[in-house]
């Protein structure tokens, strides 16, 4: 089993819409959270971190569920911009590396 | 916000030829340095960890002889890819961290 786990999608939405994608982690120590955003043969980029309550930056909420060892992101009112894969990051107490899950290719469609 | 240099952006080498590869963090200092590579479509993969003074650790499956990754100052670390060969092309980026991590450009390599 991977150590995170993300459906690789695509996923093709129409601009304003609203989607979410999950992300399960295999390992209980896993501390910090964070969701990264890659465009096609660019760096990834942080999106937002993660955190226990739950938060929201503009239209893009990120939530955590650490019984059940997934994470979410939901992004509303979606635009055409917001295409792009989204990378799920997790990093385990006490390590150095972060794990990277394998993306969800996202496109909004005008 | 911090920023981390990568270079080169492109590279096209003919099989055989030894790459490298330099990250540099601009404004911070890095004691550890991570490298990673991305295959079209797929994740990235950590490739190893890069200590300034010591030793990169190396990832299971990864050869450290082939991938030399040097970490001689605060603010530089490079990766080698020695004897290159078609099936090393790839995306490779490097990241450090100060509070939170950062990436390099990346480094897209074609091996022909």
């Amino acid at each position: 089993r991977k150590e995170v786990e993300q459906d690789p999608g695509p996923f093709n939405v129409p601009e304003g819409a609203t989607v979410a994608f999950n992300c399960t982690y295999s390992n209980s120590a896993s501390q910090s959270f964070f969701w990264y955003r890659q465009d096609c043969r660019k760096e990834p980029k942080l999106l937002m971190s993660v955190y226990s309550s739950g938060n929201e930056d503009g239209r893009f909420t990120a939530q955590l569920n650490r019984a059940s060892q997934y994470i979410s992101l939901l992004i509303r009112d979606s635009k055409l911009s917001d295409s792009a894969t989204y990378l799920c990051v997790v990093n385990v107490r006490g390590a150095q590396k972060l794990v990277f899950g394998q993306g969800t290719r996202l496109t909004i469609n005008p | 916000g911090a920023v981390v240099s990568q270079h080169p952006s492109w590279v096209i080498c003919k099989s055989g030829t030894s790459v490298k590869i330099e990250c540099r963090s601009l404004d911070f200092q890095a004691t550890t340095m991570f490298w990673y590579r991305q295959f079209p479509k797929q994740s990235l993969m950590l490739m190893a960890t890069s200590n300034e003074g010591s030793k990169a650790t190396y990832e299971q499956g990864v050869e450290k002889d082939k991938f030399l990754i040097n970490h001689a100052s605060l603010t530089l670390s490079t990766l080698t890819v020695t004897s290159a060969h078609p099936e090393d092309s790839s995306f490779y980026i490097c990241s450090a961290r100060d509070e939170k991590l950062f990436f390099g450009s990346g480094t897209q390599l074609s091996v022909l």
